[in-house]
């Protein structure tokens, strides 16, 4: 298997541009988790999903985030508009419940900067 | 509320010298106990988890931790560390009930000196 996959891995946008981040899991894997990275907060739960249906959109900052599940093997992250702090790397992982949800695979990240 | 705690931000060995790095965790329930490692823009590998059962638990690269559940803990040793250790490491916890988040600890960055 070809692991989590995230894209793009880097980003460098303006305030006030759309940002939409993608995240390819595992195939088979029925949990899909949102992780934001920044050197000041570190890892933060944004938002997760089983079985494509968000279940905690609690760690969602404000409105200007939504994330999307439209099928099991596709997810977006998107931020609109984007401000300055919200750069950092966003992380998703996957994983499969019945081997332990909280078992996560991650994938690489994509590293998003706005100026 | 879950929460973990990684009270070493930074800790530096030497080469073929021991490691020990700490984690202290606060949950109502028994918990789920995960330690990954983070290489520098990689995402985060798991190491070990401790679901149940005994309290020492192998992982990858011959690293163990041992759940001590009178302090809360769930430290992570390895014998002899190898220069390729050198990474941060995240202490987490998790639950099977009320959903499955997993939180994280801060994080302990970790330098491997020759």
């Amino acid at each position: 298997d070809a692991g989590v996959i995230q894209s793009p891995r880097h980003e460098v946008t303006e305030m006030g541009q759309e940002v939409t981040l993608r995240c390819k899991p595992i195939s088979g894997h029925d949990y899909l988790f949102w992780y934001r990275q920044t050197m000041m907060r570190g890892l933060e739960l944004l938002i997760y999903f089983n079985n494509n249906v968000p279940i905690d959109d609690s760690g969602m900052p404000e409105d200007r985030f939504s994330a999307k599940m439209p099928n099991a093997s596709f997810s977006t992250l998107k931020i609109q508009p984007s401000e300055p702090r919200d750069s950092a790397v966003y992380f998703c992982a996957s994983s499969l419940s019945i081997s332990g949800a909280n078992v996560l695979t991650f994938g690489a990240g994509s590293r998003l900067t706005v100026l | 509320a879950q929460s973990v705690t990684q009270p070493d931000i930074h800790i530096t060995v030497s080469e073929g010298a021991s490691l020990e790095l700490r984690c202290n965790y606060s949950y109502g329930a028994t918990p789920y106990l995960f330690w990954y490692v983070q290489s520098p823009g990689q995402g985060l590998q798991l190491l070990l988890k401790y679901f149940s059962g005994d309290t020492l638990v192998q992982g990858i690269k011959g690293f163990e931790a041992e759940f001590k559940r009178s302090q809360s803990s769930f430290n992570l040793r390895k014998p002899s560390v190898h220069w390729s250790d050198a990474a941060e490491y995240f202490c987490a916890v998790g639950s099977n009930t009320g959903g499955f988040k997993t939180i994280f600890g801060a994080g302990t960055r970790l330098f491997v000196k020759a």
